[in-house]
């Protein structure tokens, strides 16, 4: 079955407690990407990636990092989380540059205490 | 930065009624996403439209792409409980980047 996975699905932490947000997709992707929710500010995307070792800022980058060593897999990485980075994250890919359908992960619940 | 204004916040309906909310981008865009989230659900793709002028239908969903590739709309006719959840639009402004800019979406409650 073609699928985004996330993990955790949901995580309560400390702030400045280093965390990961993996993210996993098994359609062989070329894109991958990061949003985040927060009520009444909709989605804004964090970072993205067009392929391997390829990956640029989106509206909201700072405070997060991201690697793309593998095509399958985009993780998600908080070096020092701070609560203003609670929020509902998601995880997406689709298989190019202006292609039709973007797949989104089921997503995880973060919260920074 | 490239801003897409999604209006209404809410809206509510009585069931069988028609539907539409409307994104407006602040540039010129490459191309223009339509997706659907139902409450404690991830963003479902519905479409993406591409060409200035464009109309695509879904069976009761009505897609449209400004002349100007500035701004687009979804119509629901007749709608159902089913419809209900949040539509987000997505601009991408193009030139080689996959940047994706939502708008804030509007959330469809439809009462039976």
């Amino acid at each position: 079955e073609a699928q985004v996975t996330q993990n955790p699905r949901y995580l309560i932490t400390v702030t400045g407690k280093k965390l990961t947000v993996t993210c996993s997709q098994n359609m062989n992707h070329e894109y991958m990407s990061w949003y985040r929710q927060d009520p009444g500010l909709g989605l804004r995307q964090i970072y993205y990636s067009m392929n391997v070792e390829v990956t640029d800022k989106g509206d909201v980058p700072e405070g997060y990092k991201v690697s793309r060593k593998e095509k399958r897999n985009f993780p998600l990485i908080l070096e020092s989380p701070s609560p203003n980075q609670t929020s509902l994250y998601f995880c997406a890919s689709a298989s190019g540059i202006n292609t039709d359908t973007q797949y989104f992960g089921p997503g995880t619940r973060l919260t920074v205490l | 930065g490239q801003q897409v204004m999604q209006i209404p916040q809410y809206q509510h309906v009585q069931e069988g009624e028609d539907f539409t909310t409307y994104c407006n981008s602040s540039t010129t865009l490459s191309n223009i996403q339509w997706y659907k989230q139902r409450p404690g659900g991830h963003p479902v793709f519905l479409i993406q439209l591409v060409k200035s002028g464009e109309v695509k239908k879904q069976k009761r969903l009505t897609f449209q792409f400004g002349e100007a590739k500035k701004n687009s709309s979804l119509h629901i006719t007749a709608t159902q409980t089913t419809d209900v959840g949040t539509y987000f639009c997505a601009g991408n402004s193009g030139a080689g980047s996959y940047q994706l800019t939502f708008g804030k979406g509007t959330k469809l409650s439809v009462i039976p």
